[in-house]
């Protein structure tokens, strides 16, 4: 089973300020990787699919980034609405399994 | 634009089995899309259990495929989960979401179980 680690668990940072944000998987999953957005009682919003590719209706200031056991997300300058959980997803190939990283928190500094 | 709507039971005791069902509008679940459930217990992660392909083949979580079953109801378009011998440890938010095999795009609101005698 592949596991996904995100670093870190928690990111402090003002608006306007540039997030970087990690998830490394324990054995290579491609490109397989998307992330997600989640604000508190609200459910889990696709950002980013194939490690790189924006989902619809996503802000340009959010990009994705890597391949093989290594990405990143980046948020280019954080608006106030940004301050959530992200959490990254992996795809096995076959059969089809998801699989989730135990999120990072941004958080306002 | 694919809605879809969690519904069921908000409590279940322990050792029976919860059921929930996803009602879907704005698009036909015959025509496409992985079809799934996801949880997220109170205060933790995401965690995926298990998906149904618009063909009609499951794929579930191994950690708790000896206790689900998804299944689709076409004629109602909409589909079910059921997992088995619950614990408190299956206390969580659960959620329906569809989407292809690369993400999940669409999601419903999210409908917590808790189990509990």
């Amino acid at each position: 089973e592949i596991v996904l680690t995100q670093s870190p668990a928690t990111l402090s940072l003002s608006p306007g300020e540039r997030a970087t944000l990690s998830c490394r998987a324990s054995q290579s999953v491609s490109s397989y990787l998307a992330w997600y957005q989640q604000k508190p009682g609200q459910a889990p919003r696709l950002l980013i699919y194939d490690a790189s590719n924006r989902a619809t209706g996503i802000p340009a200031r959010f990009s994705g980034s890597g391949s093989g056991t290594d990405f990143t997300l980046t948020i280019s300058s954080l608006e106030p609405e940004d301050f959530a959980v992200y959490y990254c997803q992996q795809r096995s190939n076959w059969p089809p399994r998801w699989t989730f990283g135990q999120g990072t928190k941004v958080e306002i500094k | 634009q694919v809605q879809l709507q969690e519904s069921g039971p908000g409590l279940v005791k322990p050792s029976e089995t919860l059921s929930l069902t996803c009602a879907v509008s704005g698009y036909s679940i015959s025509s496409g899309y992985y079809w799934g459930w996801i949880r997220q217990p109170p205060g933790k992660g995401l965690e995926w259990i298990g998906s149904i392909y618009h063909s009609g083949s499951t794929y579930y979580n191994p950690s708790l495929k000896s206790r689900v079953t998804i299944s689709v109801d076409t004629s109602k378009n909409q589909f079910s989960l059921k997992l088995s011998s619950v614990t408190a440890a299956d206390t969580a938010v659960y959620y329906c979401a569809s989407g292809y095999s690369y993400g999940y795009a669409y999601w419903g609101q999210g409908t917590l179980v808790t189990v509990s005698s």
